[in-house]
């Protein structure tokens, strides 16, 4: 079976500009969960989505926002991109949402703001 | 408020040697802990985790945990390294309580370099 997979792999863009990352989950998972990983540190967790709804929401500006598709795959937005924003954006799938339920990674996407 | 701390940042042994990599865990509630392994370039995979049934966890590729309420730890171990184990390794609790129940809390990572 397949696991889960993210697009691009990689992308580069400019401060201002908008970013679209993909994650398709596990077959028969319904719950995805998107991360940040900025280099040297553990991830952060940016949403979750179960059921196509948001289910928690991490400490991250209003310029991050994430939708889920009713075939369960995801798309994660960022709006007028910051340096900051470099990081790595991991998204993992579980059966379902809440803490029973074991997290499994894409390979993530690399996002380098310039 | 839930948390893990790894207490080194970085641990470097020769291969064959023991590996403890450290974890404490706060939480109030009788927590699950999860340790993940992650490669250069690679993502996040599920070395072992901890659910309550027994304190003495055994993961992928000769890896153990052991579950200590007493010490509030979570320290991973393994009895003779590899080259290829040379990873960054994360201490993992997912959240119990608030609005965002299932995600998963990062500790900030310990990378092992193993020597040949």
């Amino acid at each position: 079976d397949a696991g889960v997979t993210q697009s691009p792999t990689h992308l580069i863009k400019t401060r201002g500009q908008h970013v679209t990352l993909r994650c398709s989950p596990i077959s028969g998972h319904k719950s995805v969960s998107w991360y940040q990983q900025v280099l040297g540190q553990g991830p952060q967790f940016i949403f979750q989505y179960y059921e196509k709804e948001e289910r928690g929401r991490g400490n991250f500006p209003d310029r991050f926002s994430a939708r889920q598709f009713p075939n369960y795959s995801s798309e994660l937005n960022v709006n007028a991109l910051l340096l900051g924003d470099s990081a790595l954006y991991l998204c993992a799938s579980s059966f379902a949402g809440g803490p029973g339920y074991e997290q499994y990674f894409g390979p993530g996407t690399r996002l380098t703001v310039t | 408020a839930q948390s893990v701390t790894q207490l080194d940042s970085h641990v470097s042994v020769s291969e064959g040697t023991p590996v403890l990599l450290r974890c404490n865990y706060s939480s109030s509630y009788s927590p699950s802990l999860f340790w993940y392994v992650q490669h250069p370039n690679k993502g996040l995979q599920l070395l072992l985790k901890y659910t309550s049934a027994a304190t003495l966890v055994k993961g992928i590729n000769g890896f153990e945990a052991e579950f200590k309420k007493s010490e509030t730890s979570f320290h991973l171990t393994k009895p003779s390294a590899h080259m290829s184990d040379a990873a960054e390794y994360f201490c993992v609790v997912p959240q119990r309580e608030g609005g965002s129940q299932g995600n998963l809390i990062f500790g900030k990572g310990t990378k092992l370099s193993v020597k040949p």
